[in-house]
């Protein structure tokens, strides 16, 4: 079975420009989390989403970052404008709908903002 | 507040045992998870722990103590794979919402 797939593994950009991540879950996974890693630090929650609804953004910076999951399966994280401090891993995880503490992560998009 | 305290650096050799402490503080506690991350790799879930006691899954273990607000993680048999930073993280209700958030990770170097 294939795990969480994310799209761009690397991605460099200007400050100021929009940047685009997407994910894939795992199949029948119906809650999907995205989270922002910085290097040495442990993954912080940005989103989490149980089917097509977003349960939890309270952490989610809305000024500048949007997601969304339409259909309940492959997500979008989006940063329009990036700042310096934005240069991190951002992270999908999955997991079945009430399993939060056994989640599925993907490798990450590592982004890069210059 | 919460908070989650780990060891930021342990190092053993191959063969030998190691135990990944972990202190928490937070409201609304469920659990404590563990999971290992390899350089440039993807967190991957190792175990988890509801209740008191110990937890055996073959080389690893997890313990927790809920009275104390404590578990670690042990590793027996060490291999040189082994070498990853490992996260503890807690399952909590905070702000009406379920969540697992995770402490700022122990790095285990492993050498021969």
């Amino acid at each position: 079975e294939a795990g969480v797939v994310q799209s761009p593994r690397y991605k460099i950009i200007e400050k100021k420009q929009p940047v685009a991540f997407w994910c894939n879950p795992i199949s029948g996974h119906n809650t999907l989390y995205w989270y922002l890693q910085n290097l040495g630090q442990g993954p912080e929650l940005l989103i989490r989403y149980e089917n097509e609804e977003a349960v939890d953004d309270s952490q989610l910076p809305k000024d500048r970052f949007s997601a969304e999951r339409l259909k309940g399966v492959d997500s979008t994280l989006k940063i329009q404008p990036a700042e310096l401090g934005d240069s991190a891993v951002y992270l999908c995880a999955s997991s079945l709908s009430g399993g939060l503490e056994t989640q599925y992560f993907g490798p990450g998009t590592r982004l890069l903002v210059l | 507040g919460q908070s989650l305290e780990q060891p930021s650096e342990v190092t053993a050799v191959e063969g030998a045992i190691v135990q990944i402490n972990c202190t928490y503080q937070t409201s609304g506690f469920y659990g404590l998870s563990w999971y290992q991350q390899h350089d440039g790799g993807a967190p991957t879930f190792l175990s988890y722990n509801a209740l008191d006691g110990l937890e055996e899954t073959g080389r690893f273990s997890s313990f927790l103590s809920r009275s104390d607000s404590y578990g670690y993680l042990l590793l027996q048999e060490l291999q040189m794979k082994d070498s990853a930073s490992y996260f503890c993280a807690v399952k909590n209700v905070n702000t009406g919402f379920q969540k697992l958030v995770f402490g700022t990770g122990t790095r285990l170097l492993v050498s021969p």
